[in-house]
């Protein structure tokens, strides 16, 4: 069974911080998801990974497969960033291939 | 294009009462998921669609039914209310009914209290 462990589960930065948020997963993954929600409870997708790295605005985001691990990257953080990020990986092993395994999601808070 | 609507956005049940939690989408995606999402833990998938007429269980399926008679539709059954339902409910649908690689667009959720 794959499962994924983000840390940290809190993390409080000042503004103009650079921000890392990580993702681990245990099994082989065909794809790795980072995910939004925002304070009123929406949740957006920002980006789906199957290798080396994507860039969009400040947020990077990097996986390394050999490592089971990805990473998320705001650069300049803003207080408009504070949300709730959450990865998911979906396994091309698990019983459907359609469903994703989600981590527990980082809280993260951008002071001004 | 709205995306995907649910409603209610907030609900109070008693136990042992029933409700259906609506879901829609107007971008004709084939895959459509129900999840609950609780403190400290990571969203969990209820039941799942890859087209209309076809379901299947997810993780946790106890509970609750569904139907798909048309692609744009999802509704969520809970038969008999518990305190244990006690959640935040996302709809979410994708274009593809076969990869885990496809974009996920999320309801707004709804929330639900069992007393």
């Amino acid at each position: 069974k794959n499962e994924v462990e983000q840390s940290p589960q809190n993390l409080t930065a000042q503004e103009g911080e650079f921000i890392t948020i990580n993702c681990s997963y245990s099994v082989g993954i065909s794809a790795l998801h980072w995910l939004q929600q925002h304070p009123g409870g929406g949740i957006v997708s920002l980006f789906m990974l199957s290798s080396g790295k994507k860039k969009h605005g400040r947020l990077i985001a990097t996986i390394n497969i050999q490592e089971k691990h990805s990473s998320l990257h705001i650069t300049a953080s803003h207080p408009r960033d504070s949300a709730v990020y959450i990865c998911a990986s979906g396994s091309a092993s698990s019983g459907s291939a359609r469903q994703l395994t989600f981590g527990s999601g980082t809280q993260l808070t951008v002071l001004p | 294009n709205a995306g995907v609507t649910q409603t209610p956005k907030f609900q109070v049940l008693k136990t042992g009462q029933s409700m259906t939690l609506q879901c829609a989408q107007d971008m004709n995606h084939e895959y459509m998921s129900w999840y609950r999402q609780d403190p400290g833990m990571g969203l969990r998938l209820i039941h799942y669609s890859v087209g209309a007429g076809i379901t299947d269980q997810g993780e946790v399926p106890n509970g609750y039914n569904v139907s798909r008679s048309t692609t744009e539709d999802f509704p969520l059954r809970l038969l008999s209310a518990a305190p244990s339902q006690t959640s935040v409910y996302f709809c979410a649908s994708s274009y593809s009914s076969g990869s885990v690689s496809d974009t996920q667009y999320f309801g707004p959720g709804t929330r639900l209290t069992v007393l």
